[in-house]
């Protein structure tokens, strides 16, 4: 069974902190893909990110990086001088090659909340 | 901005109405889907059309009916609505051709059954 999982529910920071929001995946594929996803108060999936799982190349993106890592199965990402406009749910998702669909398996969200 | 549009964004209706929700893109994805999210909950799949075909129903109640009528667009048809159906409802689509494509999402519609 597939199944991702995010420990943190909320997060609270002050502005310019950095952050760390972690993604914890289990699969028995051998190939898949993983996502982070951010939402605001609007409602919309904003795609930040996807990674295949056989590139472990660490990314960065402005203030946004992110730590891929089989050997724990984690895919954390990490924001550096958080902005108050940073505040949002974001999830992480994992997605197998194989799958029927391209069904998206959801973590339940880090709420992140960035106080100025 | 995000490139698949839905409409309406905020839709109040009663348990005997029948109301449609609208989706539409235009990236040439041949893959579209409807997710339905609850309040501090990740979304979940509900139907999936491939080259404009229903090729997954996750177990829908039928007062949830999609449609494909092109490859542009998707919809989904409320009747006899409950009010445990309200919720926001994310319409989405990938490319076909290849695997791994990332899945883009629309805005979504807060739909309230009252």
């Amino acid at each position: 069974a597939q199944k991702v999982t995010q420990a943190q529910t909320e997060i609270s920071v002050v502005e310019k902190e950095d952050v760390t929001l972690d993604c914890v995946y289990e699969t028995r594929d051998t190939t898949y893909y993983l996502f982070w996803y951010k939402q605001p108060p609007s409602g919309e999936l904003v795609f930040l990110i996807r990674r295949n799982s056989f590139d472990e190349q660490n990314e960065i993106s402005g203030r946004y990086s992110w730590n891929f890592q089989k050997s724990t199965s984690s895919f954390n990402f990490t924001i550096t001088a958080s902005q108050v406009v940073d505040s949002a749910v974001y999830f992480c998702a994992l997605r197998l090659l194989y799958n029927q669909g391209g069904k998206l398996i959801f973590g339940q969200g880090t709420e992140l909340s960035v106080k100025p | 901005d995000t490139e698949v549009t839905q409409t309406p964004k905020h839709l109040v209706m009663g348990m005997t109405n029948k109301k449609s929700l609208k989706c539409e893109q235009h990236m040439g994805h041949r893959a579209m889907y409807w997710y339905k999210q609850k309040a501090k909950k990740p979304p979940e799949l509900m139907f999936v059309y491939s080259y404009e075909k229903l090729s997954i129903n996750e177990s829908v109640p039928s007062r949830f009916s999609p449609e494909c009528p092109n490859s542009s667009l998707l919809n989904l048809h409320l009747h006899a609505l409950q009010p445990e159906d309200s919720a926001l409802y994310l319409c989405a689509s990938k490319q076909l051709e290849r695997s791994g494509n990332t899945i883009y999402f629309g805005e979504g519609s807060w739909l309230t059954v009252v």
